[in-house]
C-alpha cells in the first residue's frame, strides 16, 4: 500500500524557517518524481514545487511564489522528501501537501496523496 | 505560465443528477496533460481522471473526462452522496504546474 506522511508543520513568525518532511513507502521511491502542494485557508490547491526522478536528476521546479525561498529535496535511502521554507511569509500559512507523481514527464499528474502539515506564519 | 479557468464556481444539484464542470486554459498544452481531482474537506485529493480521458485506478464510470486543446470537461452521470465535493483540475504539460480554481459541487 502506498502511504505518504507529512510532518514538521506548525506555528513560525514571519521571516522564520520551517522545514517539512514527507515519509514514504509502499513503492520504488527513487523512480518517482515528488512534488508539494498546499492549500491556503479557505483558498484552492496551488502548486508549489516537485522533485524529478532519480533519472532526471533530480531536478527541481517551483511556482513563482516560492521561488528562491524554497527548497525540495530528497533522501532516497530514507525515503523522504523535504521542502525547507525560508523567509516565510503571511500568505504562506496553508496545509502542505506531499504527493507522488508518475516516473516520466507525460505521467506527472499526482496518484497519491499524504493528509498534509499545516503551516502557521503569524506574529 | 498557463491559467486555467474552471466554471462554474459553485454547482448546485441533487443527488441522480447529472454534474459537467468546465476547465479552460489560457494556451494549449502538452499531449491533453490535464488531469481532474476530487477533494474534501480534511482528506487528502483524490485523483479521478488523467491525460484528460483516462479513468484512476478505482474510480468509478460515472466518472468521465473529455477534451482537448484549451478547453476541458469532468462528467458526472449521476452524482451519488458521496460525491458532493470540491473539483480541481490541474495541467501537468508545462512547468510551472498549475491547478484551476476548482468547482464545488454541493447539494441542492
Amino acid at each position: 500500500e502506498v502511504q505518504l506522511v507529512e510532518s514538521g508543520g506548525g506555528l513560525v513568525q514571519p521571516g522564520g524557517s520551517l522545514r517539512l518532511s514527507c515519509v514514504v513507502s509502499g513503492f520504488i521511491f527513487s523512480d518517482h518524481y515528488m512534488g508539494w502542494v498546499r492549500q491556503a485557508p479557505g483558498k484552492g490547491l496551488e502548486w508549489v514545487g516537485r522533485s524529478r526522478n532519480k533519472d532526471n536528476s533530480y531536478f527541481t521546479e517551483y511556482a513563482a511564489p516560492v521561488k528562491g525561498r524554497f527548497v525540495i529535496s530528497r533522501d532516497d535511502s530514507k525515503n523522504s522528501l523535504y521542502l525547507q521554507m525560508n523567509s516565510l511569509k503571511t500568505e504562506d500559512t496553508a496545509v502542505y501537501f506531499c504527493a507522488r507523481a508518475g516516473t516520466g514527464l507525460g505521467a506527472t499528474y499526482f496518484d497519491s496523496w499524504g493528509q498534509g502539515t499545516l503551516v502557521t506564519v503569524s506574529s | 505560465e498557463i491559467v486555467l479557468t474552471q466554471s462554474p464556481g459553485i454547482l448546485s444539484l441533487s443527488p441522480g443528477e447529472r454534474a459537467t464542470l468546465s476547465c479552460r486554459a489560457s494556451q494549449s498544452f502538452s499531449n491533453s496533460y490535464l488531469a481532474w481531482y476530487q477533494h474534501k474537506p480534511g482528506q487528502a485529493p483524490r485523483l479521478l481522471i488523467y491525460g484528460a480521458s483516462s479513468r484512476a485506478t478505482g474510480i468509478p464510470d460515472r466518472f468521465s473526462g473529455s477534451g482537448s486543446g484549451t478547453d476541458f470537461t469532468l462528467t458526472i452521470s449521476r452524482l451519488e452522496p458521496e460525491d458532493f465535493a470540491v473539483y480541481y483540475c490541474q495541467q501537468y504539460g508545462n512547468s510551472p504546474l498549475a491547478f484551476g480554481g476548482g468547482t464545488n459541487v454541493e447539494i441542492k
